[in-house]
């Protein structure tokens, strides 16, 4: 399995502002997914981070407005930019380790825009 | 595209007794991983069990077991000797699974639209 830990576990952060999410593994994975979930729904894909390079974004999710970063094979970012109170939502950090079929989540990020 | 359908929005139990939740998904591929995911209050999704497609026999951990029906596109969560614990929601997701050698290609999970479980005393 993989150990996963988001920072910050949770925010509150007024409209028009920006916060950036990490998620760091405890070892080496192959794959590094970003999920929403909002309130009282299913998960939903935002994008693939992509070690080295840009990161895939599912339909509906757009690079300017959640930009990500995967420095290397442990760690990546999320920005939720220009936040607006429909951006509050659970955010879910999500592995595939190495040769693993298993998808592990962290802890999510609980986020609120006021 | 794949879509995973859970029919049930709450399930009720009762401690010690056992209860299963649906769930059936729709896909052209033979080859895929379903799994289930269960989310407590903390909300820290948790891997139940996983089911590869190509495997007959179904899955189980503990008390917990699927019964996986390929041709009819289910796959359903049995718990047995329901635990105060087991209260939470269950989502069941799909996964393509990864051609061989092949580690670099992980496609997404598609989750369903969860099963809310409550366990009584």
């Amino acid at each position: 399995s993989a150990v996963i830990s988001q920072k910050p576990s949770r925010d509150i952060c007024q409209r028009g502002t920006s916060l950036t999410i990490q998620c760091q593994v405890d070892s080496q994975v192959t794959m590094m997914f970003w999920y929403r979930q909002q309130p009282g729904q299913s998960l939903t894909l935002i994008a693939t981070a992509n070690q080295g390079s840009e990161a895939t974004y599912e339909s509906g999710f757009v690079i300017d407005k959640f930009p990500i970063s995967r420095p290397n094979l442990t760690f990546s970012t999320l920005t939720v930019s220009n936040m607006s109170p429909e951006d509050s939502s659970i955010y879910l950090c999500s592995v595939v380790p190495l040769f693993l079929g298993e998808q592990y989540f962290g802890p999510g990020t609980r986020l609120t825009v006021t | 595209a794949q879509t995973v359908t859970q029919s049930q929005p709450e399930m009720s139990v009762q401690e010690a007794e056992t209860v299963t939740l649906s769930c059936t998904y729709d896909t052209s591929e033979s080859d895929y991983y379903l799994f289930w995911y269960k989310q407590p209050p903390s909300r820290q999704m948790i891997l139940v069990i996983r089911q590869e497609a190509y495997k007959q026999q179904n899955a189980t951990e503990n008390r917990f077991s699927v019964n996986f029906q390929k041709a009819a596109k289910s796959f359903s969560l049995k718990i047995s000797d329901s635990q105060l614990g087991d209260a939470a929601m269950y989502f069941c997701a799909y996964r393509t699974r990864l051609a061989s050698g092949n580690t670099g290609t992980a496609s997404k999970l598609t989750f369903g639209t969860g099963t809310r479980l409550q366990v009584t005393l």
